[in-house]
């Protein structure tokens, strides 16, 4: 099975930051990899997938680059409602992994 | 608005069993793939199984094989999932989810709580 490791498990930072988190798959996942956004008592949020695909309403400072085993989700300008949870996740093999999330905190 | 609506958690004793159901509108249920997965409350998410539109294919993460079966209704809408022989482990909150034509879930239910305790 693959593996997702993501890191840091949790980042701190300001607002106006720019942060990148990190996910690795334990073998070449060409571009499926999709990343999450998930805020307490709430269902998670897609926000890209195909490794770089913004999904559709996402605000553009978020960003994703990547392929083979090495992804990035990086968020130019960090906004007050950016805090949350992150997830990468690999798809489009017979059975799906996610990361263990990264946890965006305020400074 | 596409909708997912789960239910069927609750309480029950280890061995037990509990059938999850997610009730969908707002789309063409029958043309798209559909998803559980669980989330212990304040830690990762989990996949669990997937079925695809016709149910010609269905999936299971390793530890629920053999105990939990993936299942849909496209007449009713509906998707389930039967869960046998639950153990402490299975804990968690469960999200049916739609797989969409970009690949990944694009649309997530609220969730629905089981909790396996004595």
């Amino acid at each position: 099975d693959i593996q997702m490791t993501q890191s840091p498990s949790t980042l701190s930072a300001s607002v106006g930051d720019r942060v990148t988190i990190t996910c690795r798959a334990s073998q070449s996942i060409s571009r499926w990899l999709a990343w999450y956004q998930q805020k307490p008592g709430k269902a998670p949020k897609l926000l890209i997938y195909l490794a770089s695909t913004l999904q559709s309403g996402v605000p553009s400072r978020f960003s994703g680059s990547g392929s083979g085993t090495e992804f990035t989700l990086s968020i130019s300008s960090l906004q007050p409602d950016d805090f949350a949870a992150y997830f990468c996740q690999h798809y489009n093999f017979y059975t799906w992994t996610f990361g263990q999330g990264t946890k965006l905190e305020m400074k | 608005e596409v909708q997912l609506v789960e239910s069927g958690g609750g309480l029950v004793q280890p061995g037990g069993s509990l059938r999850l159901s997610c009730a969908a509108s707002g789309f063409s249920f029958d043309d798209y793939d559909m998803h559980w997965v669980r989330q212990v409350p304040g830690k990762g998410l989990e996949w669990v199984s997937s079925i695809s539109w016709n149910s010609g294919s269905i999936e299971y993460v390793d530890s629920v094989k053999g105990r939990f079966t993936i299942s849909r209704d496209n007449a009713k809408n509906s998707l389930y999932l039967q869960m046998n022989n639950l153990t402490t482990e299975d804990t968690a909150l469960y999200y049916c989810g739609r797989e969409g034509i970009t690949g990944p879930i694009d649309y997530w239910g609220h969730g629905t709580l089981v909790t396996v305790s004595s």
